[in-house]
C-alpha cells in the first residue's frame, strides 16, 4: 500500500529565507509526482508536476526534485514571502491516474 | 475557462441526517474525483469516475456514502445517515485525462463543501 509522508508538518520562517519541504513515498512505482498549494478555505492549486522520467521541475521561485529510487521529493522555495504562507501537499500519481496525497506541510512566512 | 463548481459551500447537519453535495467539473473533463479531507490531513480519494463509469471506489464507505455521475458531466455525493466522523471538507476535482493516458496534464479542484455533523 502506497503511503505518502511529509516532513515537517508545520514550519514558520522569517521572510526571505530559502526553505525545503520534504515528501517521501513507500512505493517507487509511480507515474508522476505533483506538488499543490492549499490556502485556508480553498481547494488545491497545482504548483509543479514531475513526470516519472524527469528529475526536477522549476517554476519561478519554486523547484521540485524527484528521486524515485529513494522514494523522495523535495520542494525548494527561494526567497520566501508572506504570500507563500499556505499548506503544501505532495501527491504521487499511480495507475488510472489515482492521486495519493501526503498530510501536508503548513508554512507560515513572517513579515 | 470556468473552474470546478461545488455546492453548497457549507452545511451543518445533525448526526443520522442526510446531505448531498453537487459538483460541476470543467467543461470537457472526462475524469471526476471526490475527495474527503479531514482537518489536518491530506485529501483521501472517495470515488473516481471516468465519464459516467466508476474507476475506483475502494475507499468509499458504501453503507452510507453514494455517488453518481449521470450523463458523464456533473456529479452528486450523498451521505445517509451522517456520522460525527464525516465532518470534513468534500473536494471535487476534474481532469481531462483518459484513464491510462499519462501525460503532463493536471487535476483541478473546486473550493470544497464544508460539512459539520453535530
Amino acid at each position: 500500500k502506497q503511503e505518502v509522508t511529509q516532513i515537517p508538518a508545520a514550519l514558520s520562517v522569517p521572510e526571505g529565507e530559502n526553505l525545503v519541504l520534504n515528501c517521501s513515498f513507500t512505493d517507487s512505482a509511480i507515474y508522476n509526482l505533483q506538488w499543490f498549494r492549499q490556502d485556508p478555505g480553498k481547494g488545491l492549486t497545482s504548483l509543479l508536476l514531475i513526470q516519472s522520467s524527469q528529475r526536477e521541475q522549476t517554476s519561478g521561485r519554486l523547484n521540485a526534485s524527484l528521486d524515485k529510487s529513494s522514494g523522495r521529493s523535495t520542494l525548494y522555495i527561494a526567497a520566501s514571502q508572506p504570500g507563500d504562507s499556505a499548506t503544501y501537499l505532495c501527491a504521487v500519481v499511480r495507475g488510472t491516474y489515482k492521486y495519493i496525497f501526503g498530510t501536508g506541510t503548513r508554512l507560515k512566512v513572517l513579515a | 475557462e470556468a473552474g470546478v463548481a461545488q455546492s453548497p459551500r457549507y452545511k451543518i447537519i445533525e448526526k443520522r441526517q442526510s446531505v448531498a453535495f453537487w459538483c460541476n467539473p470543467i467543461s470537457g473533463h472526462a475524469t471526476l474525483y471526490w475527495y474527503q479531507q479531514i482537518l489536518g490531513q491530506g485529501p483521501k480519494l472517495l470515488i473516481q469516475f471516468q465519464n459516467n463509469g466508476v474507476v475506483d471506489d475502494s475507499q468509499l464507505p458504501k453503507d452510507r456514502f453514494s455517488a453518481e455521475r449521470l450523463k458523464g458531466v456533473d456529479s452528486t455525493l450523498k451521505i445517509q445517515p451522517a456520522k460525527l466522523e464525516d465532518s470534513a471538507v468534500y473536494l471535487c476535482a476534474s481532469s481531462s485525462l483518459r484513464t491510462g493516458h499519462l501525460s503532463g496534464n493536471t487535476i483541478y479542484f473546486g473550493e470544497g463543501s464544508w460539512l459539520t455533523v453535530v
